[in-house]
């Protein structure tokens, strides 16, 4: 079955350090994303991608970054770790409009990633 | 822009009584809508949703919501609350092309026996 995977599930790091959470779809989707998830404040988007070496920025982007080198992975990098972004991180895929009349519009998650910054 | 507004962050029922959870969105074009489930632990799942089709909708585990225009709603019902409904609910939108989403801050629900 195909699924989407995150790595790793939990991790702990220091104030300043560089963090690279992974993402694997396999249900060949353009569409990916990667919100947080924050206590009062839902989901919120970070950074997504429509396809191959295309990313945007989302609503709260200061911080991180993601490169999409292939359809599978959209890897998301913390470049300088601060306390503010302890959270629980989520990877999602969609199918593209594109993909014609198959498309039904579902966001497909990852099971998250529990960051936390010391 | 698109934006949705979820009333209340908790919600207690007692099982085997209605389950209603609010959600109004703000859109400039008609949106598709959605409402998702977070069991501990876990991501979110696609409970049901909207696409223009018929204005109510019916989803997993008995649970269904209505699509109002007039009054920019689709709030999600369950007419008869069971202990494995306890978890968090987003209403999410999205526009016509479903590449990209707007999320609520979320509805917790508990059930007491």
């Amino acid at each position: 079955d195909a699924e989407i995977t995150q790595s790793p599930r939990h991790k702990i790091t220091e104030t300043g350090r560089q963090v690279t959470l992974a993402c694997h779809q396999t249900w060949n989707h353009n569409n990916m994303f990667w919100y947080r998830q924050d206590l009062g404040h839902g989901l919120r988007l970070i950074h997504y991608s429509y396809g191959v070496q295309d990313t945007n920025k989302g609503e709260v982007s200061d911080g991180y970054s993601v490169s999409r080198s292939n359809t599978e992975d959209l890897p998301l990098t913390l470049e300088s770790a601060a306390s503010s972004q302890t959270s629980v991180y989520f990877c999602a895929s969609s199918e593209s409009l594109l993909a014609g009349a198959t498309n039904t519009g579902e966001l497909f998650f990852g099971e998250g990633s529990r960051l936390t910054v010391l | 822009a698109q934006s949705v507004t979820q009333l209340g962050s908790h919600v207690s029922v007692s099982e085997g009584a209605l389950v209603l959870l609010r959600c109004n969105y703000s859109s400039s074009v008609p949106p598709y809508l959605f409402w998702y489930v977070q069991y501990p632990n876990q991501g979110l799942q696609l409970l049901l949703k909207y696409t223009s089709a018929a204005t109510l909708v019916k989803g997993i585990n008995g649970f269904e919501a209505e699509f109002k225009k007039s009054e920019t709603s689709f709030h999600l019902t369950k007419p008869s609350a069971h202990m494995s409904d306890a978890a968090e609910y987003f209403c999410a939108v999205s526009g016509y092309n479903f590449n990209k989403f707007y999320f609520g801050s979320g509805t917790k629900l508990n059930v007491k026996p």
